[in-house]
């Protein structure tokens, strides 16, 4: 089974402090997404990596950055955290080759900033 | 830019009866793929179904069957035999076949199953 594991499940924050979430993935993928899903809007896509050391930015980058140092881990930077960045963050990951297209969830951290 | 979108909010159904979800999508793409996701309620997302645009049959999985149209850009889930076990959020959620599987979502339908 895939597995993929977030480093927590519930985060509290002040404004103004860097935050690091941290997504790890057993099975070799190739593609490591990270998602905010609110409600009323859905899963938005913040970053994805398609490969180690690169990135793209997905539908609302501003206020985020990520670092893809190894195959199996992505992480998600909030530089200086804000109160509109309190949400649910999911990390997802793929594999690259034909027909593998499903992407599989980590359980999610919800975060709040103060 | 594709779009998705869910314009039931929130469903509800008796258990052991039948459901459909409503999804419509917009896309000048004419190969992508089509997935519908399950969030219970504090677990992770799954995958439920998906469907390939260039398959005409419509993808079956046990309980769960989907009519796509895709003409219409239509891409519904059917729930035959409802369990107290589907109660969820579901999200319908398109991506391009060519890409870096970058997936597009629908801002989900909450379904609760009645006992």
């Amino acid at each position: 089974d895939v597995k993929v594991t977030q480093s927590s499940r519930y985060l509290v924050k002040r404004t103004g402090e860097k935050v690091f979430l941290e997504c790890v993935q057993d099975m070799d993928h190739e593609n490591m997404f990270w998602y905010r899903q609110d409600p009323g809007l859905g899963l938005r896509l913040i970053y994805f990596s398609y490969d180690v050391k690169m990135k793209e930015k997905g539908d609302i980058p501003e206020g985020y950055s990520v670092s893809r140092e190894k195959k199996e881990r992505f992480s998600l930077i909030l530089e200086s955290a804000s109160t509109n960045q309190t949400s649910m963050y999911l990390c997802a990951s793929s594999s690259g080759g034909r027909n593998q297209e499903t992407q599989y969830f980590g359980p999610g951290t919800r975060l709040l900033v103060l | 830019a594709q779009t998705v979108t869910q314009s039931q909010p929130e469903m509800s159904v008796q258990e052991a009866e039948t459901v459909t979800l409503s999804c419509t999508y917009d896309t000048s793409e004419n190969n992508y793929y089509l997935f519908w996701y399950k969030q219970p309620p504090s677990r992770q997302m799954i995958l439920v179904i998906r469907q390939e645009a260039y398959k005409q049959q419509n993808a079956t999985e046990n309980r769960f069957s989907v009519n796509f149209q895709k003409a219409a850009k239509s891409f519904s889930l059917k729930i035959s035999d409802s369990q107290l076990g589907d109660t969820a959020m579901y999200f319908c959620a398109f991506m391009k076949h060519e890409g870096y599987q970058k997936v597009t979502f629908g801002i989900g339908t909450k379904l609760q199953v009645i006992p």
